[in-house]
């Protein structure tokens, strides 16, 4: 039940195409969903995140999308870049937990030029 | 720029030699976690303080302690490295507000080597 599934492992987009990569979560007590994007060598770095009361968060090319009833959230990279190549992942915290953070298992993302 | 700095970037240790990797944070932030990450997979959570109360995963090892001095500095030990912690250790920082849970920020990592 603490389990955050993402899918899929690897992706090949080609430049300018949409990346979407998709998570599943269990436990109704998550209330906050980032995403982190790693890139060899470096630490997580926070992309994006949302909380449950809304459906959908926009920042630049980079979108979440949030299903509460289906306990399913998605990111969406629009137009995407040789640059956005790296590991993201998806991650779920519990109320009132210190912040702590249940991770999915990475998506590698090759974006070909 | 307020950050999380980790030091050495990467350590080397032999078999069995206690070693200690840093993190210090210029964020203020009231709780640091620390983080083991193999190749291909999700950062694994070893433990974290919130101010001072530290807090061990189940599964963490007794191999491996923290401490933290103050509210910037904290740092990770292992007692006696085995070639399976060879690894990236990611330390994190967090603030916590009453109302609602906040991001992670992170450092870039120790990456340790076993001889």
């Amino acid at each position: 039940q603490q389990q955050v599934k993402q899918s899929p492992q690897s992706l090949i987009v080609q430049k300018g195409g949409i990346s979407i990569i998709n998570c599943a979560y269990e436990n109704t007590a998550f209330d906050y969903f980032p995403w982190y994007q790693q890139f060899p060598g470096k630490g997580p770095a926070l992309l994006i995140a949302i909380r449950p009361d809304v459906s959908e968060k926009k920042e630049g090319r980079f979108t979440i999308s949030f299903n509460k009833s289906a306990k399913q959230f998605s990111l969406h990279i629009m137009d995407s870049q040789p640059g956005d190549s790296a590991t993201y992942f998806c991650a779920a915290s519990i109320r009132g937990a210190t912040n702590k953070l249940i991770f999915g298992t990475g998506t590698l993302l090759a974006v070909q030029p | 720029d307020a950050m999380v700095i980790q030091n050495p970037r990467y350590q080397v240790t032999q078999f069995g030699k206690p070693v200690t990797l840093s993190c210090s944070q210029t964020l203020n932030h009231n709780v640091m976690y620390w983080y083991q990450q193999k190749s291909s997979q999700a950062p694994k959570l070893l433990f974290h303080y919130y101010d001072k109360d530290f807090n061990n995963e189940a599964d963490t090892p007794d191999n491996f302690q923290s401490r933290r001095p103050n509210t910037s500095f904290c740092f990770l030990d292992i007692r006696s490295p085995g070639l399976g912690d060879a690894a990236m250790y990611l330390c994190a920082t967090s603030r916590v507000f009453p109302g609602g849970n906040q991001p992670q920020h992170f450092g870039d990592g120790t990456r340790l080597s076993i001889l």
